[in-house]
């Protein structure tokens, strides 16, 4: 069955900071790849996806992932980090495609804290 | 347009009673998908319905859990006679279709807990 790790249970990074939080994905094939952000009291929101082609995808809010197939990652990046920034993100894999957002498969999630 | 709207946000149900969580979809969205988060681990499927169908419910429990999208109104997962461990955040997203290009919005979940 296909799995999802999200190492880092929590990050603390100073605004301004690079970032980067991982995700690896244990499935045969190349799967369809996600990142969500979830702000205190909010729904998740999408980042970025990755189904195809190039392997650095660009999302909103200035992050970026890029999907390294052979190191089974899709790790999350921003150069530089704002305050607001501050949320839990989740990385997320779908087996095949069978709708935006059927079988999803989450990772126990990153929080994320900024400090100032 | 109001996101996708869940309520209660916070339901507390004694074990054996039933729990009811709503999810309306945005506007114009035919397709609801619901997930779990236990505690400490991962958002996980639960159930894909469109308008009146159930689509895929290959991660619904097999007892006690159903979910359903009438023609009008929200989309309702029902749990009937709760236990402990159904204590959970319930989420639930919509899309307006399945192409691949397609977003799903989550809504802020549901959570149960079960005393």
């Amino acid at each position: 069955a296909q799995s999802v790790t999200q190492p880092d249970i929590h990050i603390t990074v100073s605004e301004g900071a690079s970032l980067e939080l991982r995700c690896n994905y244990s499935y045969g094939a190349t799967p369809y790849l996600f990142w969500y952000v979830q702000s205190p009291g909010q729904g998740l929101q999408l980042l970025l996806k990755y189904f195809s082609g190039d392997t650095l995808v660009q999302g909103i809010k200035g992050f970026e992932a890029e999907f390294k197939r052979s190191q089974s990652s899709f790790n999350l990046r921003k150069p530089s980090v704002h305050w607001s920034d501050a949320a839990e993100y989740f990385c997320a894999v779908a087996l095949g495609f069978t709708g935006t957002a059927s079988k999803l498969t989450f990772g126990t999630g990153t929080r994320l804290q900024v400090t100032l | 347009n109001a996101g996708v709207m869940q309520n209660p946000r916070h339901l507390v149900r004694r074990r054996g009673q039933e729990a009811r969580l709503r999810c309306s979809p945005m506007k114009g969205h035919s397709h609801v998908y619901w997930y779990r988060q236990l505690p400490e681990e991962g958002l996980k499927f639960m159930v894909y319905l469109q308008k009146e169908n159930i689509i895929d419910e290959s991660g619904m429990p097999k007892e006690r859990f159903s979910a359903e999208f009438p023609k009008e109104g929200p989309s309702i997962l029902r749990i009937q006679q709760v236990v402990r461990g159904d204590s959970a955040a319930y989420f639930c997203a919509s899309s307006p279709g399945r192409d691949m290009n397609t977003e799903a919005f989550f809504g802020q979940g549901t959570r149960l807990t079960v005393v």
